[in-house]
């Protein structure tokens, strides 16, 4: 069984601080990962992407990719309020002739940015 | 317009009925998924399906069937609903050559 682990939280952090959020993987053979961020009732929205090792930056957000540690974060600078959100890992399982079979989902965690 | 539309957003219906979830894309993408979640199990894969004529289950498929109508539109349908199928279901579609997910908002399902 392919797993996604992420601590559930709550993690809160000051406005303007770097919130550190994690997420580990058991699947050796995972290609893709991404970062969703889920408002209360909301869907999951993308918001990252990364499938290199290292670091990739859009704007105040950071991935980093280890695959030898099978481990994926993201960091989210200057945080704001508006950043509350669950953020949901999901990496790729299963490969088939025409890529990936589906994406795994950790459980979520929950951030809050107080102001 | 939204890209991935769900109906209905909001459903309360009772123990024993039939139920049947839609949702269409206008991303022209191949690959549709059913998810469902839960407070505290995350999202969990029920089909999915990579073109009309091919469907596959997901890691909970028991109590569910889906449909591939055409390639923009996949329904959920539960045959005799039951009180543990309350949840968020969501529908998400991807394009052949990406792996990322694009998510409909949604559908709200209380069974009583």
């Amino acid at each position: 069984q392919k797993e996604v682990e992420q601590n559930s939280g709550p993690l809160s952090v000051p406005e303007g601080a770097i919130a550190s959020l994690n997420c580990t993987y058991s699947d050796r053979g995972s290609q893709s990962f991404f970062w969703y961020r889920q408002y209360s009732g909301k869907s999951p929205e993308l918001i990252m992407f990364i499938y290199s090792n290292g670091d990739k930056e859009d704007g105040r957000f950071t991935a980093q990719l280890n695959k030898a540690s099978q481990y994926v974060s993201l960091l989210i600078r200057d945080s704001q309020p508006s950043d509350s959100a669950t953020y949901l890992c999901a990496v790729t399982a299963g490969i088939t002739q025409g890529g990936s079979e589906k994406l795994v989902f950790g459980k979520g965690t929950k951030l809050t940015v107080n102001p | 317009d939204a890209d991935v539309t769900q109906t209905p957003r909001n459903r309360i219906t009772k123990t024993g009925k039939r139920i049947m979830l839609e949702c269409s894309q206008t991303k022209g993408h191949d690959r549709m998924y059913w998810y469902r979640q839960d407070p505290g199990l995350g999202l969990r894969l029920i089909y999915y399906s990579f073109d009309v004529k091919d469907i596959n289950k997901g890691e909970i498929s028991d109590g569910y069937s889906v449909s591939r109508q055409a390639q923009a539109k996949f329904s959920l349908s539960l045959e005799s609903a039951i009180p543990n199928q309350t949840a968020l279901y969501f529908c998400a579609t991807s394009d052949l050559s990406m792996d990322e997910q694009f998510f409909g908002p949604g559908t709200r399902l209380t069974v009583l």
